[in-house]
């Protein structure tokens, strides 16, 4: 049974430019959640997704977007990258959110983002 | 506002002896806690979670953590270190009743060092 699965693992980008992260959850889950976790602290919630829809968003500016596909599966786009954007961004899944005793949030490798 | 405080930048401790990891939340109602931990270029492993019923519960790898509420704290224990349990370790909380969604809270993270 295949983990939360990221990719990439590794990105470098420049200033201004776009990048887009991609999450597969875990099977069985329908609910993902992304974090950024930069250097030295805990990760901080972006959003989540759920049933294709942003369910709930921190305290991250417009220029972090997502999506949700029909398998599950999610993508994190950041626009106009900042240096402050580098950090290792994690993808968390879950299963029926509504039944809390059930919730887990299994988290992925992460992709290391290096903004230059 | 919900928060979590870990107050402990870093904790050494000898193989063989008795670890704890620290934690204090806030949060308005019952808090619903977990331990995370996270090896060197990795994401985050699931490790145990209070949600309610008996105070002290048990998780992977031989750990344990302790619920108190009078205390507002869930500290994490293991009886016997492992060098292999040398790691970034994280608290976490998820609010009550946040609108059904499962936003987690981290603390700053306490990385432990079990030194042979």
């Amino acid at each position: 049974d295949a983990g939360v699965t990221q990719s990439p693992t590794h990105l470098i980008k420049t200033r201004g430019q776009q990048v887009t992260l991609r999450c597969s959850p875990k099977s069985g889950h329908d609910t993902v959640s992304w974090y950024q976790q930069a250097l030295g602290q805990g990760p901080q919630f972006i959003f989540q997704y759920y049933e294709e829809e942003e369910r709930q968003r921190g305290n991250f500016p417009d220029r972090f977007s997502g999506h949700q596909f029909p398998n599950y599966s999610s993508e994190l786009n950041v626009n106009a990258l900042l240096l402050g954007d580098s950090a290792l961004y994690l993808c968390a899944s879950s299963h029926d959110p509504t039944d809390i005793t059930q919730e887990t949030q299994y988290f992925g490798p992460g992709t290391r983002l290096l903004v230059l | 506002a919900q928060s979590v405080a870990q107050p402990e930048d870093q904790v050494n401790v000898a193989e063989g002896n008795p670890l704890t990891v620290k934690c204090t939340y806030s949060v308005s109602g019952n808090p619903y806690l977990f331990w995370y931990v996270q090896y060197p270029n990795r994401g985050l492993q699931f490790l145990l979670k209070y949600i309610t019923g008996d105070n002290l519960v048990k998780g992977s790898y031989g750990f344990e953590a302790e619920f108190n509420k009078s205390q507002t704290s869930f500290h994490l224990k293991k009886p016997s270190a492992l060098v292999s349990d040398s790691a970034l370790y994280f608290c976490a909380v998820r609010a009550p009743f946040s609108g059904g969604y499962n936003k987690l809270i981290f603390g700053a993270g306490t990385r432990l060092a079990v030194h042979p």
